[in-house]
């Protein structure tokens, strides 16, 4: 299997911009997860799906930040208007109904906002 | 609430030390412990897990026993070689389907 796949790998952009993180999980996985890392907050959970139905947005930081799961091979998260405390890595990760407990986590999308 | 503290890094170490990376937890219930590690670069891998009390994860060399009595979960290693460098984290999980709860995440490096 090709694991979670994170498209792009690197997005540089302008304060106020829009930005789009796209994620593709490990074919058969029913729970999907976004999360954040940052040197300063280390690594927050943002959102998490189950069968493309968003179950906790808790950690979504405010209304500037959305995310979706049209269907089971396909998430996006946006940012609009991007500001430069957003720079973080993003990561997407996928797992089974069954096996909860091991997250399967994508190589991550460095996002910087200048 | 369920948390997770790990120790302040970094840590260097010389090829062949000995590891410990401590992790200390507080959570409502009855918790899966995990430790991943973060390669350069890369996302986070699950290194090790345990389900429940004194049970013991390892892999690849690296142990860690879940001890309910001291609510611990310690990564153990008994000689690290340069290719263990990396950013490990440790993580509870209080029900399946449930959110993880990740520690700040402790960046090692291993020195030849």
């Amino acid at each position: 299997d090709a694991g979670v796949i994170q498209s792009p790998r690197h997005e540089v952009t302008e304060m106020g911009q829009e930005v789009t993180l796209r994620c593709k999980p490990i074919s058969g996985h029913d729970y999907l997860f976004w999360y954040r890392q940052t040197m300063m907050r280390g690594l927050e959970l943002l959102i998490y799906f189950n069968n493309n139905v968003p179950i906790d947005d808790s950690g979504m930081p405010e209304d500037r930040f959305s995310a979706k799961m049209p269907n089971a091979s396909f998430s996006t998260l946006k940012i609009q208007p991007s500001e430069p405390r957003d720079s973080a890595v993003y990561f997407c990760a996928s797992s089974l109904e069954q096996r909860t407990d091991e997250q399967y986590f994508g190589p991550g999308t460095r996002l910087t906002v200048t | 609430g369920n948390s997770v503290t790990q120790m302040e890094g970094p840590v260097t170490l010389s090829e062949e030390a000995f590891l410990t990376i401590n992790c200390t937890y507080t959570a409502t219930g009855y918790p899966s412990l995990f430790w991943y590690v973060q390669y350069p670069g890369e996302g986070l891998q699950l290194l090790l897990k345990a389900t429940k009390a004194d049970d013991k994860g390892s892999n690849k060399g690296f142990e860690a026993t879940y001890r309910k009595e001291t609510t611990s979960f310690h990564l153990e290693k008994g000689s690290v070689q340069v290719s263990d460098s990396a950013v490990y984290f440790c993580a509870l999980s209080d029900r399946p389907g449930n959110q993880f709860y990740f520690g700040t995440g402790t960046s090692l490096t291993v020195i030849p």
